[in-house]
């Protein structure tokens, strides 16, 4: 098993332009989430996805859009992209919200808006 | 004021010894508490959950202290394969249970 995958590793943006960033896991998870990760400050959830069909907003939703395509594959797609973006972002998936549940990350993507 | 805090160091630690270090959290509805390792520029992976009555995983030992709202957790015989950072995590119902992460406290072994 794969696990958490997520593409691309490393990406470079200039201020204004689009991107999606792709996930996807292979432990049938039901519930699956988006994260950036800035010095000093933690995790902070963007999105996130209890099941298949339903997306909601975390911590820091603006400027981003999310997709729960099926099962396996939750993308976040950045319209207009800003250097507030600039960012290291992970996916995330568990058999169910919350709890005493284990989220298991991707290895991330690493985001410079210029 | 930060919903989860912790101190972010580092926390210089020579080989064998023991290392300690707290995290607060602000919300007393907190149901849920874990402490994740992260590795440098790597992914957060779990480290273990943190059960009321205190829990130990081999040479980890982590506590919960509800009254004065922070957990612990204690590395004895540290090695150096136990460098990483930290990080401190709470979920509650309220927040549909999903969860959030401190900032992490960094811990470096040296021989």
């Amino acid at each position: 098993n794969a696990g958490v995958t997520q593409t691309p590793k490393f990406q470079v943006l200039k201020t204004g332009q689009s991107m999606t960033l792709q996930c996807a896991q292979d432990m049938n998870h039901n519930s699956m989430y988006w994260y950036r990760q800035d010095p000093g400050m933690g995790l902070r959830l963007i999105y996130y996805s209890a099941s298949e069909g339903t997306t909601d907003k975390g911590e820091v939703p603006n400027g981003y859009n999310v997709s729960r395509l099926n099962k396996r594959e939750f993308s976040l797609r950045l319209e207009s992209a800003a250097p507030s973006q600039t960012s290291v972002y992970f996916c995330a998936s568990s058999e169910e919200v919350g709890g005493a549940d284990t989220q298991y990350f991707g290895p991330g993507t690493r985001l410079t808006v210029l | 004021r930060k919903e989860v805090e912790q101190d972010p160091g580092p926390f210089n630690v020579p080989e064998g010894a023991t290392v300690a270090f707290n995290c607060t959290y602000s919300n007393s509805a907190s149901q849920s508490f874990f402490w994740y390792r992260q590795d440098c520029r790597k992914e957060p992976k779990l480290l273990m959950s943190v059960y009321s009555s205190g829990n130990e995983d081999g040479r980890f030992t982590a506590q919960l202290n509800r009254a004065s709202q922070y957990i612990s957790l204690l590395i004895r015989d540290s090695k150096l394969s136990d460098s990483a950072t930290y990080l401190c995590v709470v979920s509650f119902k309220a927040a549909g249970n999903k969860l959030t992460f401190g900032g992490g406290t960094r811990v470096l072994v040296k021989p």
